[in-house]
């Protein structure tokens, strides 16, 4: 059974970073492309970023470009996202999904982005 | 850009009702879409991928159909479980977007 973990959300003002991580169990973790999905409050689901399965190549959606980098290691079954000065409207729970098409998801985790 | 359009936002349904949501893509996307249900304070879940087929374990009572630009998720006889949102994706070309999102309530 698939398994993501996602951690490392949390509360930071606003210009600041944060790391997420999320951890896979239960399926082939170098064979899958992986995705970040966002969520802010009481709004839709938000695509973010994917990565390919060796990291080469990588898609994000415009309003993060420069700012996010996604990544991810193989040998710790571990896919990242790397968010540098943030803004308020990044306030959103972010979730991790397996594949382009997010056949399976994380349970997520909250990032609030406030002075 | 992809643009998908999600119709209605919202509706209201009784337990056993046939319901029927629509999303309309700005440019032609194959059948590369799917369909997913958020209950609230839970993660999404997948129902539906490449427009028309049941994710493992989905019961036979969610269906979805369409190619090119419109599609359609239907639930048959709708159960207490199946209120909740449901958000169409377009994993075609990136930047992956997603509709609006259906509130499904109960009447």
């Amino acid at each position: 059974e698939v398994h993501l973990v996602e951690s490392g959300g949390g509360l930071v003002q606003p210009g600041g970073s944060l790391r997420l991580s999320c951890a896979a169990s239960g399926f082939t973790f170098s064979d899958s492309w992986m995705s970040w999905v966002r969520q802010a409050p009481g709004k839709g689901l938000e695509w973010v970023a994917t990565i390919s399965q060796d990291g080469s190549a990588t898609h994000y959606v415009d309003s993060v470009k420069g700012r996010f980098t996604i990544s991810r290691d193989n040998a710790k079954n571990s896919l990242y996202l790397q968010m540098n000065s943030l803004r308020t409207e990044d306030t959103a729970v972010y979730y991790c999904a397996r594949w382009a098409n997010l056949e399976s998801w994380g349970q997520g985790t909250l990032v609030a982005v406030s002075s | 850009d992809v643009q998908m359009t999600q119709s209605p936002s919202s509706l209201s349904a009784s337990v056993g009702d046939r319901v029927s949501i629509t999303c309309r893509a700005s440019q032609g996307i194959r059948n590369d879409l799917g369909w997913h249900q958020q209950k609230p304070g839970k993660a999404p879940k997948r129902l539906i991928y490449s427009a028309s087929t049941l994710q493992s374990g989905v019961p036979s009572r969610f269906s979805g159909s369409g190619s090119g630009t419109e599609f359609t998720l239907t639930i048959s006889s709708l159960q207490p479980e199946d209120f909740a949102t449901y958000y169409c994706l377009q994993n075609n070309s990136f930047p992956r977007t997603f509709g609006g999102g259906t509130k499904v309530e109960i009447k």
